[in-house]
């Protein structure tokens, strides 16, 4: 069946450095990409998405790149803080159906 | 702002106990969604519906069934529950875009189920 994969599962960062979280999708039908960010406690809320007519997406800190031929999405966190911390889901969307990636535990390290 | 609210945080139930988890959203989604989180295996898809008194299986509906009887309130029940059922519930809801799913989910902050 259809998957996403993610890696890697756990991420251990400086703060301040940078963080990169890499997807792999199979449907070729997915045409949007999400990225949840879950903090402890809490439900996974959305934090940056990407369509697929575009190949990179820049929200202050965090950006999402996308490479649809290689079917291929990352997500980059830049100048990274505490606050950071959490557990990060991709997810590749078709019009049918949302396959999440496998969430990836970010920790920042002071 | 939005809210996907579930009704308990935390339960423990026995072996064979009828369980429901109760989620209700306050945003006029149409599509609502319960999912199971289980380490190492992110977000799986258990029910979802589009409409009211519509669901559709998910990957995992074994042992499962739901009930959307008001489009604010999607319930997921578990007839017998059994260890293997201990999780993370987590609910979620998102505007319809046409026939399929769309974009942003909302989701509420878990049901923890322990089954002894």
């Amino acid at each position: 069946g259809e998957n996403v994969e993610q890696h890697p599962s756990t991420l251990s960062v400086q703060e301040g450095d940078s963080a990169v979280i890499k997807c792999t999708y199979s449907d070729s039908a997915s045409n949007y990409f999400p990225w949840y960010k879950q903090e402890l406690g809490k439900g996974p809320q959305l934090i940056i998405d990407i369509r697929s007519n575009v190949g990179e997406k820049k929200d202050q800190r965090i950006a999402v790149t996308l490479n649809k031929t290689a079917k291929h999405f990352s997500l980059h966190i830049t100048e990274t803080q505490p606050e950071d911390s959490a557990v990060y889901f991709c997810a590749a969307v078709s019009a049918s159906k949302i396959i999440f990636g496998s969430g990836t535990r970010l920790s920042i390290r002071p | 702002d939005v809210k996907v609210t579930q009704s308990s945080r935390y339960l423990v139930k026995r072996t064979g106990e009828k369980v429901f988890l109760e989620c209700v959203q306050d945003m006029d989604h149409e599509n609502m969604f319960w999912y199971r989180q289980d380490p190492g295996l992110g977000l799986r898809l258990i029910y979802f519906s589009y409409d009211v008194k519509m669901k559709e299986k998910g990957d995992i509906p074994e042992g499962y069934s739901v009930s959307r009887e008001k489009k604010e309130r999607f319930s997921l029940i578990l007839e017998s529950a059994s260890t293997n059922q201990t999780s993370m519930y987590l609910c979620a809801s998102s505007l319809r875009v046409g026939t399929g799913v769309t974009g942003e989910l909302f989701f509420g902050e878990g049901s923890r189920l322990t089954v002894l």
